[in-house]
């Protein structure tokens, strides 16, 4: 696998589940992101990681965990959503130099998710 | 608060014309302005970019020109294609932060 991989592509969930989502990039940078793209909407930033550090939490409701082991590896850990969430979510990577100088955002393909 | 504004919503030309799609951001430090490309289904990539100590940048048949003052850049597509078909996205973003403020997005459809 190259570039940004997601998975799963699809998700269908009730309100009372958890689930989580999982983003992986092969690129070798050290900052991942979340966003939520809605129909009639402008992309959302989420999270900002870098270097594993949480630099950015745009008010999103608890109800969104993310998680960054390490600089590879992005997850979005969900409960108790509500079908508004229904969205495709799109993670995406960077380089950053000298950590505070952000390169070029390479995005993933996106999970489709459905809160019943 | 940071707010990118982007115009029209949609857009459609004949193949060969040409096609502007226009954005204005808020935030004056902004100081860096991807555009993304996003097909049907598919993810969104980057098709050109522009820093603030630039006006203009030019890659074959897409242009960006940048006026800082007006705090507006705009997306300039000549000699469309169909395979141009898609939404774009305008961003704008300060320097030292991870932060991409994006525009609403513009469906442009080039009819053959």
């Amino acid at each position: 696998e190259t570039g940004v991989t997601q998975t799963p592509r699809h998700l269908v969930m009730g309100m009372t589940n958890k689930k989580s989502l999982k983003c992986e990039q092969h690129l070798g940078h050290n900052a991942m992101y979340w966003y939520k793209q809605s129909a009639k909407k402008p992309l959302e930033l989420m999270f900002v990681y870098n270097f594993k550090e949480q630099t950015e939490n745009n008010s999103v409701p608890s109800r969104f965990s993310p998680e960054c082991p390490n600089s590879s590896h992005l997850f979005l850990h969900l409960h108790t959503l509500q079908p508004e969430d229904s969205a495709l979510y799109l993670c995406a990577s960077s380089q950053v130099i000298r950590g505070t100088s952000y390169n070029e955002q390479f995005f993933g393909p996106g999970t489709r998710l459905t809160v019943l | 608060g940071e707010n990118v504004e982007q115009h029209p919503s949609t857009l459609s030309v004949q193949e060969g014309d040409s096609a502007v799609i226009k954005c204005t951001y808020s935030d004056s430090a902004s100081n860096y302005f991807p555009w993304y490309k996003q097909e049907l289904g598919k993810r969104p990539q980057l098709i050109i970019d522009i820093r603030s100590n630039v006006g203009e940048k030019k890659d074959q048949r897409i242009a960006v020109t940048l006026n800082k003052t007006a705090k507006h850049f705009s997306l300039h597509i000549t000699e469309t294609q169909p395979e141009d078909s898609a939404v774009y996205f305008c961003a704008a973003r300060r320097g030292n932060t991870g932060k991409l403020i994006f525009g609403q997005g513009t469906t442009l459809q080039v009819k053959p």
